[in-house]
């Protein structure tokens, strides 16, 4: 089974900005791979922001924005407000199968 | 509104069995995909199991594959995980998840249901 990673950790300053990547250890991530990008808070069920590489949900605030950059599935956070500091995981497909990253701790510093 | 309840965990023996559920509210549940999800305590996120609208397909995460069957009761608006042979890694937070019906996946989520595997 393919192996998604993302970094560990990141740190952004209010107001500032922070890209999440996402990689695939069967190569390049492309958007055949149909990326989702969740957050996660303390205590509560994750959450949808972005799904099919760059797509948003009604309540995705316009901050959040999902792309494929270098070979990998990115979230940008433009603007970092202190409610954002979360666990962000990606997800991606592959043929039927979902795999989840390991996650991304943003902290809003 | 759609809701999504999970029911049936709590605390077993390693090598028993357990059948999770899930009752779908607020949606036509017979035209969506189902997928449950699991977070151990303290970790991230591990896709478990994707079936289809009509229950014609079902796939699974490596991890569980041969021990979980997914399955569903269109009827009765519910989605099942049955559990077999568990281990103590399979200790975790268990979320149902709607799936698509020519849209997103992953746009609703139960609650979840801790389910512990411990002698």
């Amino acid at each position: 089974q393919a192996v998604v990673t993302q970094e560990p950790s990141l740190t952004v300053s209010p107001g500032g900005t922070v890209t999440l990547t996402c990689g695939s250890s069967t190569g390049a991530v492309t958007s055949g791979h149909y990326p989702y990008w969740f957050q996660q808070k303390p205590g509560q069920a994750p959450r949808t922001l972005i799904y099919d590489t760059s797509n948003k949900h009604s309540w995705t605030p316009a901050r959040f924005s999902g792309s494929l950059l270098g070979g990998k599935a990115a979230l940008t956070l433009s603007g970092a407000q202190p409610e954002d500091e979360a666990e962000y995981y990606c997800l991606l497909f592959y043929s039927r199968v979902r795999v989840f990253g390991g996650g991304t701790k943003v902290t809003v510093l | 509104q759609v809701h999504l309840v999970e029911s049936g965990g709590g605390v077993v023996q390693p090598g028993r069995s357990l059948r999770l559920s899930c009752a779908a509210s607020g949606f036509t549940f017979s035209s969506y995909g189902m997928h449950w999800v699991r977070q151990a305590p303290g970790k991230g996120l591990e896709w478990v199991a994707l079936i289809w609208s009509d229950g014609s397909n079902e796939y699974y995460a490596d991890s569980v594959k041969g021990r979980f069957t997914i399955s569903r009761d269109n009827s009765k608006n519910t989605l099942y995980l049955l559990m077999n042979s568990l281990r103590a890694e399979d200790t975790a937070l268990y979320y149902c998840a709607r799936g698509g019906a020519g849209g997103p996946d992953f746009d609703y989520w139960g609650q979840g249901l801790l389910v512990t595997v411990s002698s």
